[in-house]
C-alpha cells in the first residue's frame, strides 16, 4: 500500500490528451515538491517533472504538471505509441522524513 | 554529465547480506547532493531505499532501517548499500541515483543508473 495513491492504469488514443493523478496528505504533496519519472519497459526511470511543474532540460512540454492541495497531476497532449509506460509520483514525507512513490501508473496508447 | 553505474553480485543467498556499489563519474559526490537507492521487485513499484549525503548523513526507509546501510567513500568517488538477512522478498532491480535536497528534504532522484537485479535464493 503506497502513501502515494496513482490509477494503476490509463489509455488515451494517439494524439490525445491523458491525465495521472498522485493523491497524498499534508504531510507529503501539501507541503512539498512533487517529480514524476517515466519508465520505459525495460528501463531504468526517467525524471519527467521536479517542483511541482518543472521540465528537465530535453523533455517536450507535452508533459506538464500541476499541484493543487494534496494531489498533483501529470498531464500529456498529443500522445505517441513512445509514451507507453509505467508513470511514477514521488515527494518527501516530512511526517516520516522519508521519500515516497506513487504505486505506478501504466499508460497505454490504444 | 553524470553517469552512475550499480555493481555487486547478483545472486544472494537467504539470510545473508547484499551489497552493492555504485559509482560516480562526470561529478565529485564531495560536490554536494544526496546520492541514493531505490529498488523494484519484478513486476513492481519503486521502493525507496535509503539516501546518504557525502558527509556520511543519512536517510533511511522506516520499514528498511533495521537492515539497511548505505557508505560513502569519496576517494573512489562511489557509494554503497548493504542489506542484511535477506529473504526472497528482497529480489529486485536495484537502481542508484543523486538526489538534490533543500534543507531537509529530498526534492527529485536525476540521474539513475542502469539498475542491477539482485535475486535472492538458495
Amino acid at each position: 500500500q503506497s502513501v502515494l495513491t496513482q490509477p494503476p492504469s490509463v489509455s488515451a488514443a494517439p494524439g490525445q490528451k491523458v491525465t495521472i493523478s498522485c493523491s497524498g496528505s499534508s504531510s507529503n504533496i501539501g507541503n512539498n515538491y512533487v517529480s514524476w519519472y517515466q519508465q520505459l519497459p525495460g528501463t531504468a526511470p526517467k525524471l519527467l517533472i521536479y517542483d511541482n511543474s518543472k521540465r528537465p532540460s530535453g523533455i517536450p512540454d507535452r508533459f506538464s504538471g500541476s499541484k493543487s492541495g494534496t494531489s498533483a497531476t501529470l498531464g500529456i497532449t498529443g500522445l505517441q505509441t513512445g509514451d507507453e509506460a509505467d508513470y511514477y509520483c514521488g515527494t518527501w514525507d516530512s511526517s516520516l522524513s522519508a521519500w515516497v512513490f506513487g504505486g505506478g501508473t501504466k499508460l497505454t496508447v490504444l | 554529465q553524470v553517469q552512475l553505474q550499480e555493481s555487486g553480485p547478483g545472486l544472494v543467498k537467504p539470510s545473508e547480506t547484499l551489497s552493492l556499489t555504485c559509482a560516480v563519474s562526470g561529478y565529485s559526490i564531495s560536490s554536494g547532493y544526496y546520492w541514493g537507492w531505490i529498488r523494484q521487485p519484478p513486476g513492481k513499484g519503486l521502493e525507496w531505499i535509503g539516501s546518504i549525503y557525502h558527509s556520511g548523513s543519512t536517510y533511511y526507509n522506516p520499514s528498511l532501517k533495521s537492515r539497511v546501510t548505505i557508505s560513502v567513500d569519496t576517494s573512489k568517488n562511489q557509494f554503497s548499500l548493504k542489506l542484511d538477512s535477506v529473504t526472497a522478498a528482497d529480489t529486485a532491480v536495484y537502481y542508484c541515483a543523486r538526489v538534490p535536497h533543500r534543507g531537509a528534504s529530498l526534492v527529485w532522484f536525476d540521474p539513475w543508473g542502469q539498475g542491477t537485479l539482485v535475486t535472492v535464493s538458495s
